[in-house]
């Protein structure tokens, strides 16, 4: 079966470090999205790829980036990690067409910044 | 803008009773609207979508939505609620008919009691 996976599914950190989360998609879909989610704030997207060499800023960018070299995957990297980075990390996968798609979303990885 | 709003942060309900999770959104254009589930430590799961045709659409798990123009409403409903129906629940609106970004919802946290 299709499925979206991201590892690590827990991570802790300290401040200053660059941190890569992986998220990987069998479901070739084009579209992929990473969210950040805190309480209080719901869902909010960070970046967002329509297809290979595609990235897109989301509403909360600052202090990440992406990079779409295959379909399959969607690396969040953030460069240099703060305390505010704390957070639960979910990628979602979704297809295109003239209908609205649904996303499908990962696991979700819970890091810690310290 | 398009932008969709859940006016209660948790629904409470006891087991067997109907449950019903508002959702009121702002589109312009036609909407595509959607409802995901989030258990625990999980990541979402979609529900069910209208994107056009029969007002009353209906989902995984029991769920139901029914989608009302006039009022911009899509609430989420279940005829008969179960313990394990308790989650985090998140409406969701497309932003466009030519983006697959998704605005979500504050989230509801629906309580089902024995």
């Amino acid at each position: 079966d299709a499925e979206i996976t991201q590892s690590p599914r827990h991570k802790i950190t300290e401040t200053g470090r660059q941190v890569t989360l992986a998220c990987h998609q069998t479901w070739n879909h084009n579209n992929m999205f990473w969210y950040r989610q805190d309480l209080g704030h719901g869902l909010r997207l960070i970046h967002y790829s329509y297809g290979v060499q595609d990235t897109n800023k989301g509403e909360v960018s600052d202090g990440y980036s992406v990079s779409r070299s295959n379909t399959e995957d969607l690396p969040l990297t953030l460069e240099s990690a703060a305390s505010s980075q704390t957070s639960v990390y979910f990628c979602a996968s979704s297809g295109t067409g003239t209908g609205g798609t649904e996303q499908y979303f990962g696991p979700g990885t819970r890091l810690t910044v310290t | 803008a398009q932008s969709v709003a859940q006016p209660e942060d948790q629904v409470n309900v006891a087991e067997g009773n109907p449950l019903t999770v508002k959702c009121t959104y702002s589109v312009s254009g036609n909407p595509y609207l959607f409802w995901y589930v989030q258990y625990p430590n999980r990541g979402l799961q979609f529900l069910l979508k209208y994107i056009t045709g029969d007002n009353l659409v209906k989902g995984s798990y029991g769920f139901e939505a029914e989608f009302n123009k006039s009022q911009t409403s899509f609430h989420l409903k279940k005829p008969s609620a179960l313990v394990s129906d308790s989650a985090l629940y998140f409406c969701a609106v497309r932003e466009g008919s030519n983006t697959g970004k998704l605005i979500f919802g504050q989230g509801t946290t629906l309580q089902v009691k024995p």
